[in-house]
């Protein structure tokens, strides 16, 4: 079965640091690029990264602004979020969702996880 | 950053009848190869997205054909031709034309 197991999530205080982790399994994971989605509670999707399937490239939401920091690890079939300087506005269900991208459909985005949830509070 | 304007923010609609949520772009997501780069994904309670539609109008599989997406540049429409229960929770649009990815703000369906 493909599947993204996402995990890591947690209560965090202001300031603090998290780091994600999506575990993937029942496909070839060093195939696919991978990105970052999260939801605030009761709001809207928010994309955050990408990156592509060898990890060369990687973009960022302009909102981040150089506090998260995505990786994978092809070997362990797992993709990395790492977030620093956490805020109150960070509380969010971030899902590991995967991609492959080309000029006939784009984006795929065909496969998320369940999500993660961070909670940043004092 | 593309912005993605969704509307209405909540569409009631009763079983059988038609729905329609509009998806504005404040830029044109026109790529140089021809292609239009807007999906729209669907998102039941207390479930992770699904992405429905590609490149304006293109389904995924497994989408049922009451399902329609339709547009070009900056205005986008996604249809159903007739609401089942099922067709419940919120739908997002995305444009995958530039960086950074965006998401509209998202409408949320529910049955009369």
């Amino acid at each position: 079965e493909v599947q993204l197991v996402e995990s890591g999530g947690g209560s965090v205080q202001p300031g603090g640091s998290l780091r994600l982790s999506c575990t993937a399994s029942g496909f070839s994971f060093s195939d696919h690029s991978m990105n970052w989605v999260r939801q605030s509670p009761g709001k809207g999707l928010e994309w955050l990264s990408y990156i592509s399937e060898s990890g060369s490239n990687i973009f960022y939401a302009d909102s981040l602004r150089g506090r998260f920091t995505i990786s994978r690890d092809n070997a362990k079939n797992s993709l990395y979020l790492q977030m620093n300087s956490l805020r109150a506005e960070d509380t969010a269900l971030y899902y590991c969702v995967r991609d492959q991208h080309n000029a006939l459909a784009g984006h795929s985005f065909d496969i998320w996880g369940q999500g993660t949830m961070v909670s940043v509070s004092s | 950053d593309v912005v993605l304007t969704q509307s209405p923010l909540s569409l009631p609609v009763t079983l059988g009848q038609p729905a329609s949520i509009s998806c504005r772009s404040s830029q044109s997501l026109v790529l140089s190869d021809g292609n239009t780069y807007l999906m729209w994904f669907h998102q039941r309670p207390g479930q992770s997205p699904r992405r429905l539609i590609y490149k304006v109008s293109n389904r995924d599989s497994g989408v049922p054909d009451r399902f329609s997406g339709s547009g070009s540049g900056t205005d986008f429409t996604l249809r159903i031709s007739r609401v089942e229960a099922e067709d419940v929770g919120l739908y997002y649009c995305m444009q995958d034309r530039y960086w950074p990815l965006t998401f509209g703000g998202g409408t949320r369906v529910e049955i009369k």
